[in-house]
């Protein structure tokens, strides 16, 4: 049963635009974790969000965690070609180290 | 320094052979895991091991066999492969075994069974 939902799962903009990515559960998480994933690597961990209503910002990229910690967005201001990748959503609970992650959202950046 | 080593990079097998991929961490986490990525690029989990004990055991078919043999080395066996095993499959590892805590991943082992 996929838990984590993404959306959208592709998305291809111009350098400069803005954009936002959705994660979304009907299920509670007491953590949330968004990776990046570049063709032939792996994951690599970009935030953790654990409060409901968490914000947290690192350069250009907004993470919000929802108040019912059953969703959370990404948001990119100013997109460039070195944001292009797989965004992953990974939500976690409270007893267990276990990770649910999302399908990922596949961005594209065009110079 | 790589921090989470894989071998091999790729392995290309036939459908009934036995293989095994090798996964090392430097960082001197206590916890690692196995996931599968799909073509869909799904990743979902395999196994856990924490100080070389087993914590998660998804269902995944009893073809596939972890080992630790030291809490710095998490590797994965497999049995009788068939098509459906062909995906990339990533070690990871985490500090101590808990889902706020980063998870440190391998560059991935891109198997194709033929």
């Amino acid at each position: 049963t996929q838990l984590l939902e993404q959306s959208p799962q592709f998305l291809s903009i111009q350098e400069g635009e803005n954009l936002t990515v959705y994660c979304n559960s009907s299920s509670v998480f007491s953590s949330l974790q968004w990776y990046r994933q570049e063709p032939g690597e792996g994951p690599v961990l970009l935030v953790t969000v654990v409060t409901g209503g968490e914000v947290k910002k690192l350069k250009r990229l907004t993470f919000q965690f929802g108040d019912a910690r059953k969703d959370s967005s990404l948001h990119i201001t100013a997109a460039q070609p070195g944001d292009t990748g797989l965004y992953l959503c990974a939500g976690g609970r409270t007893s267990g180290s276990r990770l649910t992650f999302g399908e990922g959202t596949q961005l594209t950046v065009n110079p | 320094d790589t921090a989470v080593s894989q071998t091999p990079k790729y392995l290309v097998t036939q459908m009934g052979n036995d293989k095994s991929i090798k996964c090392e961490q430097n960082l001197g986490h206590d916890t690692m895991y196995w996931y599968k990525q799909d073509s869909k690029k799904f990743l979902k989990i395999m196994f856990s091991y924490n100080n070389k004990e087993l914590i998660i055991n998804e269902t995944v078919p009893n073809r596939f066999s972890p080992k630790s043999p030291d809490k710095a080395h998490l590797n994965l066996h497999i049995n009788s492969l068939e098509l459906g095993d062909s995906a990339v499959y990533f070690c990871a590892s985490s500090q101590v075994a808990g889902s706020y805590n980063e998870q440190f991943f391998g560059p991935g082992t891109r198997l194709t069974v033929l």
